[in-house]
């Protein structure tokens, strides 16, 4: 079977434009999450999504956003972008609302780069 | 805010070593994960631990949870070349109806020489 698979896995931006990150969970998965890991840090939380609702953000601007698709799948999307929006993009599914009764599984990730 | 520090951030030795990486904070977390990171990959979930004083063994690691749930160690014996990696501790918060979520530690970047 499939893990979680992310798209596409490395992308250069200028600053102002506009992303837009990729996620498959696995099948069956009905909970996405999206973390953010800068170069020399731990991954940071960013959304959760679960049955197409958003259940959590972490502290980041408004120009970040995301949504769920009826499929499961989701997109991450970051507006007007920032040197600083640099890093490496993670994408985690599970079967449910996360809880630590369950595994939770990362995509490779997509890195982005803002010049 | 929650706040995971690790110690040490690098560490480099010699391929039968012992090492120890500490995971420590000034919050209360309802459980502490442990995941290895290799270039190129996503975390990796190698245990959960939920109970203060928790001890866990998977072979050669040891992972232990505080008494106080704030902080944790993971310990490894006889290190080997395929230990090389990322190490993160995760405390899970959390968030009810709005679930589960991890605040990381910036990690320990483990480098085992043959």
């Amino acid at each position: 079977d499939a893990g979680v698979t992310q798209s596409p896995t490395h992308l250069i931006k200028t600053r102002g434009q506009h992303v837009t990150l990729r996620c498959s969970p696995i099948s069956g998965h009905k909970s996405v999450s999206w973390y953010q890991q800068v170069l020399g840090q731990g991954p940071q939380f960013i959304f959760q999504y679960y049955e197409k609702e958003e259940r959590g953000r972490g502290n980041f601007p408004d120009r970040f956003s995301a949504r769920q698709f009826p499929n499961y799948s989701s997109e991450l999307n970051v507006n007007a972008l920032l040197l600083g929006d640099s890093a490496l993009y993670l994408c985690a599914s599970s079967l449910f609302l996360w809880s630590t009764n369950e595994k939770l599984f990362f995509g490779s990730g997509t890195q982005l780069s803002v010049l | 805010t929650q706040l995971l520090e690790q110690s040490p951030q690098f560490l480099s030795i010699q391929e039968g070593e012992n090492l120890t990486v500490y995971c420590n904070s000034s919050s209360v977390f309802s459980s502490l994960q442990w995941y290895r990171q290799e270039p190129g990959e996503g975390p990796v979930l190698l245990v959960t631990v939920v109970t203060g004083g928790e001890v866990k063994k998977l072979k050669r690691l040891t992972f232990q949870f505080g008494d106080a749930r704030k902080d944790s160690s993971l310990h490894i014996t006889a290190a080997q070349p395929g230990d090389t990696g990322l190490y993160l501790c995760a405390g899970v918060t959390a968030g009810g109806e709005y679930g589960n979520k991890l605040v990381f530690g910036a990690g320990t970047i483990l480098r085992v020489k043959s």
